[in-house]
């Protein structure tokens, strides 16, 4: 079984400020693990991904992640923050082994960024 | 390219009635998944899709089905609409079944139930 555990529903930062938003996870497997984000009314789109290569993932608009199996933890950061970077976002696990590909999302985390 | 596509974006339906949504998947693409994302419930896996076979399920009533046909395009059926069907349906696509396979979504298409 696996279970995705995304610590905060929500988070507010200033402009301009780092990101930290938090993802544990539980996986029976070796998982992929992804972070996506959602703006209002708008389907998901990937940030990143984690897929037993190197454990720093970079990602689209100056997103990173760290896998720490020993924490099974995949936490998003960003250094500064942007006004655009305001949106629900979600940590998914899928497992790499077994016939059961599907994606587990968390519960989301929505990201206010003030100016 | 193309990203994947859904249809109708919105819709309007009263309880009984039955709907159909469409997924175009990005071209190339082999795989559609199907979730709901609802206020309570968060994003829950309906099923997927692969060279026109059900792969896999989640755990929703047999209200909901689906298909994909020659051409990975997909539908979802939901018959007997409840109340609690009001949510959002993501379709995603991707190029095969393995688990390091990115999914990409379509924007959703928005379900009220009335």
């Amino acid at each position: 079984a696996q279970s995705v555990t995304q610590l905060d529903s929500h988070v507010s930062v200033s402009e301009g400020t780092p990101v930290l938003l938090r993802c544990n996870y539980s996986s029976s497997y070796s998982p992929s693990l992804f972070w996506y984000v959602q703006h209002p009314n708008k389907g998901l789109q990937l940030l990143l991904k984690y897929t037993s290569a190197a454990t720093l993932v970079k990602g689209i608009n100056g997103f990173e992640a760290e896998f720490k199996k020993s924490e099974t933890s995949f936490h998003l950061t960003k250094p500064s923050a942007h006004m655009s970077d305001a949106a629900e976002y979600f940590c998914v696990v899928n497992p790499s082994s077994g016939s059961a590909r599907q994606l587990t999302f968390g519960s989301g985390t929505q990201l206010t960024v003030l100016p | 390219k193309a990203g994947v596509t859904q249809t109708p974006r919105y819709l309007i339906k009263t309880r009984g009635q039955q709907v159909t949504l469409s997924c175009s998947p990005i071209s190339g693409h082999r795989s559609v998944s199907w979730y709901q994302q609802t206020p309570g419930q968060g994003l829950q896996f309906l099923f997927e899709y692969f060279s026109e076979t059900q792969r896999n399920k989640g755990n929703f009533p047999g209200r909901f089905s689906g298909r994909q046909f020659s051409n990975s395009r997909s539908e979802m059926n939901v018959s007997t609409l409840e109340l609690g069907d009001s949510a959002l349906y993501l379709c995603a696509s991707s190029l095969a079944l393995t688990s390091t396979d990115t999914q990409y979504f379509g924007p959703g298409t928005r379900l009220t139930v009335l």
